[in-house]
């Protein structure tokens, strides 16, 4: 079994809707988490960063952990053509220094 | 911009060729990563340096070997390549190595192997 494990999709959604694309994890000693968008052909590149139990919004990106389950999420509000990418979750122990990153969620957001 | 830069972009070559991939780190990190990105094994982490010492392995294969200079860019040299090796190459950086801290990304290296 995967250290994290994500829906690789693909997920096609229609322009304005919500998004939400999820991972779990089975290491309890993890303790950051991280979303990384990563488009075609690029570099991945830093979305969202949490620490605690929660709910963390920044504009249209909320990311929420819950650490009892295991279970991190990232909901993508008014979802735009400009989302479509792959989104990666990506996590890592306190005192550690690899990231452990799923395999990636395939967004496809239309017209 | 993640001002972190990899060259070369592309690199086609043949089984049991040696290459060498080049990463410079964002100004004043010191902490530089090496992932391996495949389809069927997504990111997986390679090696970790700070200040030009290596700090962790993962799952890196003993025909690759890294290292970091004293003006802290990090060189990724594969060597015996298989046609398995065909992947893309990201290095990142950050600023010490804590777990805290957030890895910033390059664009890449897309290596294929003939």
């Amino acid at each position: 079994q995967k250290e994290v494990e994500q829906d690789p999709g693909p997920l096609s959604v229609p322009e304005g809707a919500i998004v939400s694309l999820n991972c779990t994890y089975s290491n309890s000693a993890f303790q950051y988490f991280m979303w990384y968008r990563q488009y075609s052909r690029k570099g991945p590149e830093l979305l969202m960063y949490t620490y605690s139990s929660g709910n963390k919004e920044d504009g249209r990106f909320t990311a929420q952990v819950d650490k009892s389950s295991k279970y991190i999420s990232l909901f993508i509000r008014d979802s735009q053509p400009s989302d479509s990418a792959t989104y990666l979750c990506a996590m890592i122990t306190g005192g550690g220094n690899k990231l452990t990153f799923g395999t990636g969620t395939q967004l496809k957001v239309e017209l | 911009d993640s001002g972190v830069t990899q060259t070369p972009k592309h690199l086609i070559t043949a089984t049991g060729q040696r290459v060498t991939l080049r990463c410079s780190p964002r100004s004043g990190d010191l902490s530089v990563y090496w992932y391996q990105q495949s389809l069927d094994q997504g990111l997986q982490f390679l090696i970790h340096y700070y200040n030009g010492e290596e700090r962790a392995k993962g799952n890196i294969l003993e025909r690759f070997s890294a290292q970091q200079f004293p003006d802290l860019h990090s060189e990724l040299n594969l060597s015996s390549l298989e046609l398995g090796d065909s992947a893309l190459y990201f290095c990142a950086s950050s600023v010490t190595g804590g777990g805290q801290e957030t890895q910033y990304f390059g664009p890449g290296t897309r290596l294929l192997v003939l």
